[in-house]
Order: C-alpha cells, then structure tokens, then sequence
C-alpha cells in the first residue's frame, strides 16, 4: 500500500494568496484526520471525517480554513485568505477506526505564508 | 482535564547507551489509550505502540520497551543501546475512550539526538 499521500510537499505563498493543501489517505480507511504542526501549539487536531462527513472541526482555527472530502480517496484543506501566522506543517492521517486505533500519517505538507 | 506532559525537551546521549523518554498524563476518563509516535528528520509520524488503559503490562519490542503505570499515569519509553538511526522526535499521545471526537491529545515531543 501506498500510505497516506499528501500534496504538495513545500508550499511558499505570499499573504492573501489561497493555499490547497492536499490528502489521499489509505485505501479502505473510513477515517481522515487534519493535524497542524507549530513550535508553539505543537501537535493539534483541525479536523476530522468519517466515511467522508466532517465529524468535529472544532479545532479549525478561523472561517478562513475549510475542508472537504469530496469522496473516500481525497481530500482538500483550504486557507483563503493565507496569513503568516498560518505557517506550520500540516499532516493528514487515516485510520480504520477512531483514533483508539493506531493513525497513519502522511508526509506532511510544510506550509511558509510570507 | 485531559493532558500529556513530556517534561524532556531534549535528550542527548551517546550511541549504545540506554535512554528513557518519560509521559505523564492526565485524563478522568477510565478507558483510555495510550501511544508513542516518532518523527524522524524525515518528518512524517510513525506509529510504535498503543497500550489501552486496562492493560498495564510492560511491552518490549526489540531494542524497544514501554513501562505503563497507572498509579503515576506515566506511559515512559526506553530504548536500549541506542543508535543513531533512533534520533528523532518522539511524541507520547492520548485519546479518551468515551470519546466519539477521534481526537488525540499529543505531549509536547521529546527531541532525541544520539551521537555516534
């Protein structure tokens, strides 16, 4: 199996401009997971889909952010308008089950808003 | 409250030598489960254990080992003769299991540099 697919892996865009961030998690995964990483905040949850419904986006930061997950083997992170505060490692992971089962994490995809 | 608190920073040791990542963690809930992850400067997350809350024995997995105790709600990770290869971010993890939010709660990260 191919593991959780994140595109792209660097992404450098300038203040304002729109960031796609994107996600293929594993084949037969049910779940799909939204992290972001900052020296700050650390790890946290953005949000998360099952079977392709968002479940809990309790953790996305601002309406800026937006995600979708059109179909089982995809799914899209959107911040519109970008700040530089926004700059982090954004992770998608999948799982079978929730995550009392063990999460696979994609690539990551390293975000710099200048 | 639920929380996960890797007090170490950073760790440095030298090649073959033993070291222990400490976890503590805090949570009301009675089911519960407990993880490690390591973050190579690759960057990705990769999963090593997931012990749940009633099963307190200790696991070893080659160079690998995990101390589970309740009383202290520690969940440490030791590995033996460490080796270069072992140097990464380690990140001690912990979801609720009366939790339907799917959510992991991670400890801050310990940074382990083994020198050669």
């Amino acid at each position: 199996d191919a593991g959780v697919i994140q595109s792209p892996r660097h992404e450098v865009t300038e203040m304002g401009q729109e960031v796609t961030l994107r996600c293929k998690p594993i084949s037969g995964h049910d779940y799909l997971f939204w992290y972001r990483q900052t020296m700050m905040r650390g790890l946290e949850l953005l949000i998360y889909f099952n079977n392709n419904v968002p479940i809990d986006d309790s953790g996305m930061p601002e309406d800026r952010f937006s995600a979708k997950m059109p179909n089982a083997s995809f799914s899209t992170l959107k911040i519109q308008p970008s700040e530089p505060r926004d700059s982090a490692v954004y992770f998608c992971a999948s799982s079978l089950r929730p995550s009392s089962e063990k999460l696979f994490f994609g690539s990551g995809t390293q975000l710099s808003v200048l | 409250a639920q929380k996960v608190t890797q007090a170490q920073t950073e760790i440095s040791v030298v090649e073959k030598e033993d070291v222990t990542l400490d976890c503590v963690y805090e949570t009301r809930d009675t089911t519960y489960y407990l993880f490690w992850y390591k973050q190579p400067p690759s960057g990705e997350l990769v999963f090593l254990i997931r012990r749940n809350s009633f099963d307190e024995q200790n696991e070893i997995s080659g160079r690998y080992s995990w101390n589970f105790q309740k009383s202290t709600s520690s969940f440490n990770f030791t590995i033996t003769a460490s080796q270069v290869v072992d140097s990464a971010v380690y990140f001690c993890a912990l979801h609720m299991g009366s939790s339907n939010t799917g959510k992991l709660i991670f400890g801050q990260g310990t940074t382990l540099q083994v020198k050669p």
